[in-house]
């Protein structure tokens, strides 16, 4: 079965700093990844996806994720956080069209003003 | 569009009663699935479904019933509830492209008491 790990399970960042939350997945050929957001009291929203043969993706709300085949990541990034970035963040990956979905365990991210 | 609609927001059962969360989608889409979020420990699959008529279990089916009469709707039913089923419960949905991401409803938020 597929997995994804997520290292961090709280990220802090400063307002107008860097975000990186970081996702790793179990080695497949071809991997479908997702990046969904899950602000507080809601479900979950997908903010990207991995295309094949792309790498570096773009999403909603400006952030991005870059595929990385050689070290089986997928981490999430953002130039610049603001406070409405603030949520939990979700990796998933999928054994393809039809089957399940995996997700790591979640990060949550504070934004410091 | 509705999207996927999942009732009610909140329930409070004792142990020992039964009851049904209700799950519908609009979106045309053949899978579906329950999942369970409880902090620290992401997302886990309770059952799903890839059409009418056809369901299997996930990760965590103990204590869950569900099937599947119609393409739109995917009841989750707890049986006997405990307190150890205290969560909060998502329902989702997603198409069958190669790389289709699931659609989530808000979820419920069950307490056992």
């Amino acid at each position: 079965a597929q997995s994804v790990t997520q290292l961090g399970s709280h990220v802090s960042v400063s307002e107008g700093a860097l975000v990186l939350l970081r996702c790793n997945y179990s080695s497949s050929v071809p991997p479908y990844l997702f990046w969904y957001v899950q602000y507080p009291n809601q479900g979950l929203q997908l903010l990207l996806k991995y295309t094949t043969g792309a790498t570096l993706v773009k999403g909603i709300n400006g952030f991005e994720a870059e595929f990385k085949k050689s070290e089986t990541s997928f981490h999430l990034t953002k130039p610049s956080a603001h406070m409405s970035d603030a949520a939990e963040y979700f990796c998933a990956v999928s054994d393809g069209p039809g089957n399940q979905f995996y997700f790591g365990t979640g990060t949550s991210l504070t934004v410091i003003p | 569009n509705a999207g996927v609609t999942q009732t009610p927001k909140f329930q409070v059962l004792k142990t020992g009663q039964s009851m049904t969360l209700q799950c519908a989608q609009d979106m045309n889409h053949e899978y579906m699935s329950w999942y369970r979020q409880d902090p620290g420990m992401g997302l886990r699959l309770i059952h799903y479904s890839v059409g009418a008529g056809i369901t299997d279990q996930g990760e965590v089916p103990n204590g869950y019933n569900v099937s599947r009469s119609t393409t739109e709707d995917f009841p989750l039913r707890l049986l006997s509830a405990a307190p150890s089923q205290t969560s909060v419960y998502f329902c989702a949905s997603r198409g069958t492209g190669t790389n289709s991401p699931l659609h989530f409803g808000n979820g419920t938020r069950l307490t056992v008491t």
